[in-house]
């Protein structure tokens, strides 16, 4: 099974909103990453936060990482259309290239 | 400067062919990662490599290999083709090992019929 499950599997909101979706993992980790796929294209690095981290921003992007219930979420807010497009949780459990896991994601649906 | 490439952008292929598909790392960029993403999922990670050796390998078939060359660019190789290795191949780079921010590159559509 995946490390990474994101939650829900799709979401669709309006222009102004906010979105948040969530992540959990199975093992211990030493950071969490979110990616934005537009369209089946190329990933797009988002945020990272460390295992010792509880909270990180990025403009309109906030990430909080519970490692006691090894969960994640990614809050974007005062969505816009150009938002609408897939987001992944991935997690690395080791530095040396080990099981680098992306969840199954969700699909975010940002409407005008 | 230029980002991650990948050749060919599609490609069709028959059941128990061989592909070979290519990446060019961004410039200074020493790791490369192949990942898997069959439709609807996430990437399922294949190989990492850093400064030519394999550091990492997912679960996935001996049919699968990989390498990467002196000036960094790699190739995904894939041996007698199944209709379930039709996906999106994505190449990432990252300056090191850690693979802390990887760039993505647009990926290579196979399709096996």
């Amino acid at each position: 099974s995946q490390q990474g499950e994101e939650d829900p599997q799709a979401l669709s909101i309006q222009e102004g909103e906010n979105a948040t979706m969530n992540c959990s993992y199975k093992t211990s980790i030493n950071n969490l990453q979110w990616y934005r796929q537009n369209s089946g294209r190329g990933l797009v690095h988002l945020i990272l936060i460390r295992s010792n981290e509880r909270e990180k921003h990025s403009g309109r992007l906030r990430v909080t990482l519970d490692t006691s219930k090894k969960s994640s979420s990614l809050l974007i807010t005062a969505s816009r259309a150009a938002d609408t497009a897939s987001y992944f949780c991935a997690t690395d459990r080791d530095n040396y290239g080990q099981n680098f896991v992306f969840g199954p994601g969700t699909r975010l649906s940002v409407l005008p | 400067d230029a980002g991650v490439t990948q050749s060919p952008t599609h490609l069709i292929k028959t059941r128990g062919q061989h592909v070979t598909l290519r990446c060019s790392p961004i410039s200074g960029h020493k790791s490369v990662s192949w990942y898997q993403q069959v439709l609807g999922q996430g990437p399922q990670f294949i190989f990492q490599y850093y400064e030519k050796e394999e550091r990492g390998r997912g679960n996935f078939p001996d049919r699968f290999s990989a390498r990467q060359f002196p000036n960094y660019s790699s190739e995904l190789n894939v041996n007698a083709l199944l209709l379930g290795d039709s996906a999106l191949y994505l190449c990432a780079s990252s300056f090191d090992l850690a693979r802390e921010t990887q760039y993505f590159g647009p990926g290579t559509r196979l399709l096996v019929l």
